[in-house]
């Protein structure tokens, strides 16, 4: 089946490091790719996205590539602040036959920054 | 800013209860998703709603759980009866019906059961 797997956490950086988490999915067809962060207390919020191959998503000094070569969509940014630290999830979406769509987590992985 | 909204944000309950959490979506959103996300499991997709009809709900322990849509406006998710294991923070979220779109969560659900 359709999965996700991201490296595990957590990850500890100091401000101004620079960040890669390592995102492989496993899909059939051409799924669209997505990166979301949560912040504590709050719910899941689109960080960035991506919907076909060699796209690249960017948002906030955040980038991620569609690579389907390698399977992969890894996080990276190249500066890291306090305010960065959060749980980040990597997704996909796929149609499952019909018109169905379904969003598929990794286990997220927490990032800290300490200034 | 369009928002979707959940209520309670926190409920305490006590095993054997009726619990009830509700999800206002995104005007014009036409799909409703439910999710519960715990420590052990993560992120589980529960249920979701299509036009308000329900396309998946195998997710979802069936003889407790129960999700509907009675209109446009409101999505609801039941557990009768609760239980202990049930503690967690159930999101909703909404979008439209794309591959590549993306899904706008609310702020969850903390249900803790006793």
């Amino acid at each position: 089946g359709n999965s996700v797997t991201q490296m595990e956490g957590p990850v500890t950086l100091s401000e101004e490091a620079f960040l890669t988490i390592n995102c492989t999915y496993t899909a059939t067809g051409y799924p669209s790719l997505f990166w979301y962060v949560q912040y504590p207390g709050e719910g899941l919020q689109l960080l960035l996205k991506a919907t076909k191959a060699d796209d690249k998503g960017s948002n906030k000094g955040f980038e991620a590539t569609y690579r389907k070569e390698t399977t992969s969509f890894h996080l990276e940014k190249g500066s890291v602040q306090v305010s960065d630290s959060a749980v980040y999830f990597c997704a996909l979406t796929y149609n499952s036959g019909g018109s169905n769509y379904k969003l598929t987590f990794g286990k997220g992985t927490l990032l800290t920054v300490n200034p | 800013d369009a928002r979707v909204t959940q209520t309670p944000r926190h409920k305490v309950t006590e095993m054997g209860q009726e619990v009830t959490m509700r999800c206002q979506p995104i005007l014009g959103h036409n799909t409703v998703f439910w999710y519960r996300q715990t420590m052990m499991q993560g992120l589980e997709l529960l249920a979701y709603f299509r036009n308000r009809a329900p396309l998946d709900d195998s997710g979802m322990p069936k003889d407790r759980f129960s999700a509907e849509m009675p209109d446009a406006t409101l999505a609801t998710l039941k557990i009768q009866p609760s239980e202990p294991r049930d503690s967690a923070v159930y999101f909703c979220a909404s979008g439209t019906w794309t591959s590549g779109d993306t899904q706008y969560f609310g702020p969850g659900t903390r249900l803790t059961v006793l």
